[in-house]
């Protein structure tokens, strides 16, 4: 079955050092990996996707991911962190089953930027 | 343009209640989705509908939970009767024909949180 993990509930960064949330896949075939943000009372916003090609992939907001199939990882990086960026960041998968596709998302981790 | 909305934003009732949650998504998008997430984990798919068909449906708990979205617009997610289990948030997320969880770009409601005492 396909399934992410996010081995970390929260990360903690200061204010304009580099952050890196982390997520690593269990696919079969090859996987469709996705990036979600979600701000405090706000629905989730999607970031960026790996589908094929150049393993950085760059999104919104400065974010990019690295996609590293030997160690079937696909972390979520920032050059430099803004408070703003303090929010629940998911990790998904593409899965299909049956005669649809279905996204399957991580438990989350939290980002805590502090001034 | 308008983002996908959901009503009520919260809502508490007692066990055994029913409960509707209602959702309008971006306009043109035909695919439809209800998600739950419980606090602190991801969001699981729920139901998904193809314009006014629900193309899947296996994670719905159909026992006590029904969704119907009349004309392929509008969709409603009820739940009866309610159990304190179901305590959760339910989003709700839309996307263009040809994209969705094809290719991930999902356009979420900022949900309906749901307290059941």
């Amino acid at each position: 079955a396909q399934s992410v993990a996010q081995p970390e509930d929260q990360v903690n960064v200061a204010e304009g050092n580099p952050l890196t949330v982390k997520c690593t896949y269990s696919v079969s075939g090859n996987p469709y990996l996705f990036w979600y943000v979600q701000y405090p009372n706000r629905g989730l916003q999607f970031l960026l996707k790996y589908i094929t090609g150049d393993n950085l992939v760059k999104g919104s907001y400065g974010f990019e991911a690295e996609f590293n199939k030997s160690q079937t990882s696909f972390h979520l990086k920032k050059p430099s962190a803004l408070v703003s960026d303090s929010a629940l960041y998911f990790c998904a998968v593409r899965s299909y089953l049956g005669s649809s596709y279905k996204l399957i998302f991580g438990s989350g981790t939290r980002l805590l930027v502090r001034p | 343009e308008a983002g996908v909305v959901q009503s009520p934003r919260y809502k508490i009732i007692e066990k055994k209640q029913p409960v509707a949650f209602w959702c309008n998504p971006i306009s043109g998008h035909n695919t439809l989705y209800w998600y739950l997430q419980n606090l602190g984990q991801g969001p699981e798919l729920l139901i998904r509908y193809e314009n006014e068909e629900a193309v899947d449906d296996s994670q719905l708990p159909k026992d006590r939970f029904s969704a119907e979205r009349l004309k392929g617009v509008d969709s409603t997610l009820k739940i009866q009767p309610a159990e304190l289990g179901d305590s959760a948030v339910y989003l709700c997320a839309s996307s263009v024909p040809g994209q969705g969880a094809g290719t991930g770009e999902l356009f979420f409601g900022e949900g309906s949180r749901l307290t059941v005492l």
